[in-house]
């Protein structure tokens, strides 16, 4: 099955800079790379997703970057605040099943 | 209009009682799931019901049983609890297509075994 790991594990930023969270993946025919965001005492939410065919997407001040041939992908957040301080989960699918990454909790100092 | 709702959000019980955590969508998905978050956040896949038929089963003691009366509902009842069950259980749904599976959550269940 798909094995999925994430680094780092907490990430403290000072508020305005960037925080980057990197994960790999084990298995090539994993095609889906989802970011979840949860926020304390909630379920986990999509913030950002790629595909296999796209190199890189953004959305205002996230951005997410995949490389296939490596098997690892990125999330990117500029210019953080402290709403973005959550625990952040990457994904990877070849099918129908998700398997989560450990979690990044990040932590933006006002 | 909460899209995924669970019921109960807490729950704290004794060892050895049986339990159940019920969850409904109403967004139209025809994939549920549930997933078991430990103290470390970790979230790992319990069960899996598309059309109300059982898809994926992970290695998962027999005392956790999934059931889906119908697209919109899965249920998980547990047998037994021990210590070790206590975590917060999160249901999801999606719309299966070719590719893709974007999870929608609920807010999680949180069960707590003394």
């Amino acid at each position: 099955g798909e094995n999925v790991e994430q680094h780092p594990s907490t990430l403290s930023v000072q508020e305005g800079d960037s925080a980057v969270i990197k994960c790999t993946y084990s298995d090539s025919a994993s095609n889906y790379f989802p970011w979840y965001k949860q926020e304390l005492g909630k379920g986990p939410q999509l913030i950002i997703d790629i595909r296999s065919n796209v190199g890189e997407k953004k959305d205002q001040r996230i951005a997410v970057t995949l490389n296939k041939t490596a098997k690892h992908f990125s999330l990117h957040i500029t210019e953080t605040q402290p709403e973005d301080s959550a625990v952040y989960f990457c994904a990877a699918s070849p099918d129908y099943k998700l398997s989560f990454g450990a979690g990044t909790t990040v932590t933006v100092r006002a | 209009d909460t899209a995924v709702s669970q019921t109960p959000k807490y729950l704290v019980t004794q060892m050895g009682n049986d339990k159940s955590i019920k969850c409904e969508q109403n967004l139209g998905h025809d994939t549920m799931y549930w997933y078991k978050q430990d103290s470390k956040k970790f979230l790992k896949i319990m069960f899996s019901y598309n059309n109300k038929e059982l898809i994926i089963n992970e290695t998962v003691p027999n005392r956790f049983s999934p059931k889906s009366p119908d697209k919109a509902h899965l249920n998980l009842h547990i047998n037994s609890l021990e210590l070790g069950d206590s975590a917060v259980y999160f249901c999801a749904s999606t719309h299966t297509t070719s590719g893709a599976n974007v999870l929608t959550f609920g807010a999680g269940s949180r069960l707590t075994v003394l």
